[in-house]
C-alpha cells in the first residue's frame, strides 16, 4: 500500500512565525502535491512538484514556498504564518506511471492553526 | 467555470436504500476520473476510479461515467450508516499532472 506521511496531525503557531509542514511518501512516486481544505471551499492546489527540484504554483501559491531535495519528501513551508493560514493542509501524491491513469493518494492531513 | 462540479448536498438516504451521487466537469479531454471518501475531520480516501464509459462495479459501490455527456455518477447501493461521509468527485487533466476536484457532497445514511 502507499504510504505519504505528515509530519504532525495538529499544529498551532503564532502570527509571523516560519512554520515548516513535512511529507514523505513511500512509493518511489515522482509526483507530490501540497493542498490545503477549507469548509465550502474544497481542496484547493497549493504548489506542485513532478520531479526533485521542480515545483509549479498551484492555485493559490501566495505566501507558501515548497522545497524537494529528495524525491521522497516535499516541503510545504509558511514564511510568516497569517490567521488565514488557519487551515487543514494534505500532502499527496502520484505516479507517471501510465501517464492518463495515475492515483491520487493523500497524508492523513496536518490542521494547523495560526493564532 | 469550475472545472470539477458537484451538488454539496446534504443528501440524506435512509439505511438499505440507494445513494447516487452526481458530478459534471468541463475538459472534455479529461481521461481519469475517482471518488474519493473523506470522514470528518479525515483526508481523502480513493474508493473508485473509472477511465472508460459505463460501469464499474465494486462491492456496493458502482461508479458510471458519461464522457460525452461530461458526467460521472457513484451509487451506493444497500447504503449503511458507515457510508455517512462527503464524497469528492476528482478528474485528472489531459497534461496527466493535475487533478480537479469538486468540492464534495455530503451524504448521510439514517438507521
Amino acid at each position: 500500500d502507499v504510504k505519504v506521511t505528515q509530519s504532525s496531525r495538529y499544529l498551532v503557531k503564532r502570527t509571523g512565525e516560519k512554520v515548516f509542514l513535512e511529507c514523505v511518501q513511500d512509493m518511489d512516486h515522482e509526483n507530490m502535491f501540497w493542498y490545503r481544505q477549507d469548509p465550502g471551499l474544497g481542496l484547493r492546489l497549493i504548489y506542485f512538484s513532478y520531479d526533485v527540484k521542480m515545483k509549479e504554483k498551484g492555485d493559490i501559491p501566495e505566501g507558501y514556498s515548497v522545497s524537494r531535495e529528495k524525491k521522497e519528501r516535499f516541503s510545504l513551508i509558511l514564511e510568516s504564518a497569517s490567521t488565514n493560514q488557519t487551515s487543514m493542509y494534505l500532502c499527496a501524491s502520484s505516479s507517471l506511471q501510465g501517464r492518463i491513469r495515475e492515483k491520487l493518494f493523500f497524508g492523513s492531513g496536518t490542521q494547523l492553526s495560526v493564532l | 467555470q469550475k472545472e470539477v462540479e458537484q451538488n454539496s448536498g446534504p443528501l440524506s438516504v435512509p439505511e438499505g436504500a440507494i445513494a447516487s451521487l452526481n458530478c459534471t466537469y468541463s475538459d472534455r479531454g479529461s481521461q481519469s476520473f475517482f471518488w474519493y471518501r473523506q470522514y470528518s475531520g479525515k483526508s481523502p480516501e480513493l474508493i473508485m476510479f473509472i477511465y472508460s464509459n459505463g460501469d464499474k462495479e465494486d462491492g456496493r459501490f458502482t461508479a458510471q461515467l458519461n464522457k460525452a455527456s461530461q458526467y460521472v455518477s457513484l451509487l451506493i447501493r444497500d447504503s449503511q450508516p458507515s457510508n455517512s461521509a462527503t464524497y469528492l468527485c476528482a478528474v485528472n487533466g489531459v497534461s496527466g499532472n493535475q487533478f480537479y476536484f469538486g468540492t464534495g457532497t455530503s451524504l448521510t445514511v439514517i438507521p
